[in-house]
């Protein structure tokens, strides 16, 4: 399984509510970032927690962080139809030299 | 000014040719990568470069070739292309080669072969 792994694969919600995606990881990491994807785009970089930090929040973003569970969340509140898209993360490991994406999320915001 | 621009956006060519992609960004960045995404969206990193130097070459076919001109500019070559190559190619740059920043991706090349 490759490092860098979300659940869940899917998310169907309506407007207005919070959506929580996970990503669990296997190797040490330096930092941890949050990608959106829209339909037929590139990945838009959301946020970035470092291993030294617990929490982090970005207007409706709030990403945790567990390097003892080697695990991360994303949560979107308030979501919108616009929120609809994939959300990837990428784990970066500087001995490695290179970021690791998982598999994403494919979320579905109904109006 | 888009940030990190690659050309074509879409391409469509026969089994065998050989076509070239092309990545610019503006941002000042020293790393720039290609990343492919296949069809399932996992995104898989295949070539990095710091300043013009290749630092990261993933197990990618010879068929595929870097280049890099300068820190601004970085090229992919495919020679005989194959139907397994069909997916979405992405080009990528960071203010450094550990990424600490994180990604700035552009909006990807469509590659189908047929």
């Amino acid at each position: 399984s490759q490092q860098g792994e979300e659940d869940p694969q899917a998310l169907s919600i309506q407007e207005g509510e919070n959506a929580t995606m996970n990503c669990s990881y296997k190797t040490s990491i330096n930092n941890l970032q949050w990608y959106r994807q829209n339909s037929g785009r590139g990945l838009v970089h959301l946020i970035l927690i470092r291993s030294n930090e617990r929490e982090k929040h970005s207007g409706r973003l709030r990403v945790t962080l567990d390097t003892s569970k080697k695990s991360s969340s994303l949560l979107i509140t308030a979501s919108r139809a616009a929120d609809t898209a994939s959300y990837f993360c990428a784990t970066l490991n500087t001995n490695a030299g290179k970021s690791t994406f998982g598999d994403g999320t494919t979320l579905t915001v109904k109006p | 000014d888009t940030a990190v621009s690659q050309t074509p956006k879409y391409l469509v060519t026969q089994m065998g040719n050989d076509k070239s992609i092309k990545c610019e960004q503006n941002l000042g960045h020293d790393t720039m990568y290609w990343y492919k995404q296949d069809s399932k969206k996992f995104l898989k990193i295949m070539f990095s470069y710091n300043n013009k130097e290749l630092i990261i070459n993933e197990t990618v076919p010879n068929r595929f070739s870097p280049k890099s001109p300068d820190k601004a500019h970085l090229n992919l070559h495919i020679n005989s292309l194959e139907l397994g190559d069909s997916a979405v190619y992405f080009c990528a740059s960071s203010q450094d080669r550990r990424g600490r920043g994180g990604y700035t991706f552009g909006s990807g090349t469509r590659l189908t072969v047929v």
